[in-house]
């Protein structure tokens, strides 16, 4: 089964709207963290946030925030004021606590294309 | 500035040829990694190592194998390589500081690699 599930292959997004990006995962550790990397067409990865189990508070930096529903086990990104700029490969990531590493499960991402 | 450092860039390569894909961080961090990337699939895991002197098998290990006789580089060798290995490659770092929580693994540019 998968881990991380991302069920937009694609997204458009108008410039200055809002767009949410899904991620749902998968897993019986109590303690893991979730992350979120951009990739541009330059492909590089790029950290975005970072969610632990254990957060009370949605995490946000900047224009990111991620809309955390743990009884629902899905860490949606949130990106406010679209750019440009923002179009990318967005991809969702879980570590396990108790693997004891802090090796990351991706989803196959979701590219969001942002238009004038 | 610091960050990882990966060579080559790109490669072309004759199957059966041996290959070492190289990877150094100046960051001091404790842990590395290595993933591939293929369309369609995201991310997956090749090899890490929490520390220097210990390596670990991620998802797809098979063909590849590593070393990590010191903290900065962490080599990645494809002993006799196959059609099925064409796919680009991250080397990757982070901190593990076990139970500190958001250990963010830093990615390196990325090597382009294609075996025929």
């Amino acid at each position: 089964a998968q881990k991380i599930t991302q069920t937009q292959p694609g997204m458009f997004v108008q410039e200055k709207e809002a767009v949410t990006l899904d991620c749902t995962y998968d897993t019986s550790d109590p303690s893991y963290g979730l992350f979120w990397y951009k990739q541009p067409s330059s492909g590089e990865m790029i950290f975005l946030i970072y969610q632990g189990s254990y957060d009370q508070q949605n995490a946000t930096e900047g224009r990111y925030s991620l809309n955390f529903q743990k009884a629902r086990k899905s860490a949606n990104l949130v990106i406010s004021a679209s750019q440009l700029g923002d179009s990318a490969m967005y991809f969702c990531a879980m570590r396990e606590g108790r693997t004891n590493t802090d090796k990351l499960i991706f989803g196959t991402g979701t590219r969001l294309q942002v238009f004038p | 500035i610091a960050g990882i450092t990966q060579a080559p860039t790109s490669q072309i390569l004759a199957a059966g040829r041996r290959m070492t894909l190289r990877c150094t961080q100046d960051m001091r961090h404790n842990a590395m990694y290595w993933y591939r990337q293929d369309l369609g699939l995201g991310l997956r895991l090749i090899h890490y190592s929490n520390t220097a002197g210990t390596t670990g098998k991620g998802e797809v290990p098979d063909g590849y194998s590593v070393s990590r006789a010191n903290t900065d580089d962490f080599p990645l060798t494809l002993a006799s390589a196959v059609p099925s290995q064409t796919s680009v490659y991250f080397c990757a770092s982070s901190e593990f500081l076990s139970g500190t929580g958001k250990d963010t693994q830093y990615f390196g540019p990325g090597t382009r690699l294609t075996v025929l």
